[in-house]
């Protein structure tokens, strides 16, 4: 059984720039949430994904949008970077339950 | 709004300690509570809480949730080196997909 893998591992980018973080679910999970983690904080919630729709959504920007595929993998577009942006970006797959199993994270720093 | 605090927010201890964590929260529509261990990136699943199952334990770690009082705590009994991480607490919620975390608990163990 296949855990969760993110990429890239770590990513700088400047001001006003554009990533695509990208996400591939644990076997058998048909759901994926995004994470954003500063520096000493807990894990904040961004969104979900279910059956490749967006399924809650957290107090993020429109920004930040995101997209899941018919194989349950799942990316997170941030559009017009910020030095506030910079994080590590946590993806989790479930089986649509609370029970979240998570990636390694991708490190952004925006400069 | 949604809020779930841990306690303490750093702790140091010698290696065959036991260490207690706290974890209060204030949400809508409790439905579970989540423990995770997070040593670099990944938080690992430890632990989930809910009304049908307030106590669990694994070897030397276990938690008890009270939903009346409105928290949880970790206990880590004999502890090790290896255990020297960043312990989150998590809520979900019902009608709601997302986790909320609290800022976490970074334990240190000293030889």
């Amino acid at each position: 059984e296949t855990g969760v893998t993110q990429s890239p591992t770590h990513l700088i980018k400047t001001r006003g720039q554009q990533v695509t973080l990208r996400c591939s679910s644990q076997s058998g999970h048909n759901t994926v949430s995004w994470y954003q983690q500063a520096l000493g904080q807990g894990p904040q919630f961004i969104f979900q994904y279910y059956r490749e729709e967006e399924n809650g959504r957290g107090n993020f920007p429109p920004r930040f949008s995101g997209l899941q595929f018919p194989n349950y993998s799942s990316e997170l577009n941030v559009n017009a970077l910020e030095l506030d942006d910079s994080a590590l970006y946590l993806c989790a797959s479930s089986q649509f339950t609370d029970t979240q199993y998570f990636g390694p994270g991708t490190r952004l720093t925006v400069l | 709004e949604d809020k779930v605090v841990q306690s303490p927010l750093s702790l140091v201890v010698h290696e065959g300690d036991t260490v207690t964590l706290n974890c209060s929260y204030e949400v809508t529509n409790f439905r579970s509570l989540l423990w995770y261990k997070q040593e670099k990136k990944a938080p690992t699943f430890l632990f989930m809480l809910t009304s049908s199952g307030i106590e669990k334990k694994s070897g030397r770690l276990s938690s008890i949730l009270d939903k009346k009082e409105l928290f949880s705590i970790l206990n880590i009994t004999a502890t090790q080196t290896g255990d020297s991480a960043v312990y989150l607490c998590a809520v979900g919620l019902q009608g709601a997909q997302k986790l909320v975390f609290g800022q976490g608990t970074r334990l240190t163990i000293n030889p």
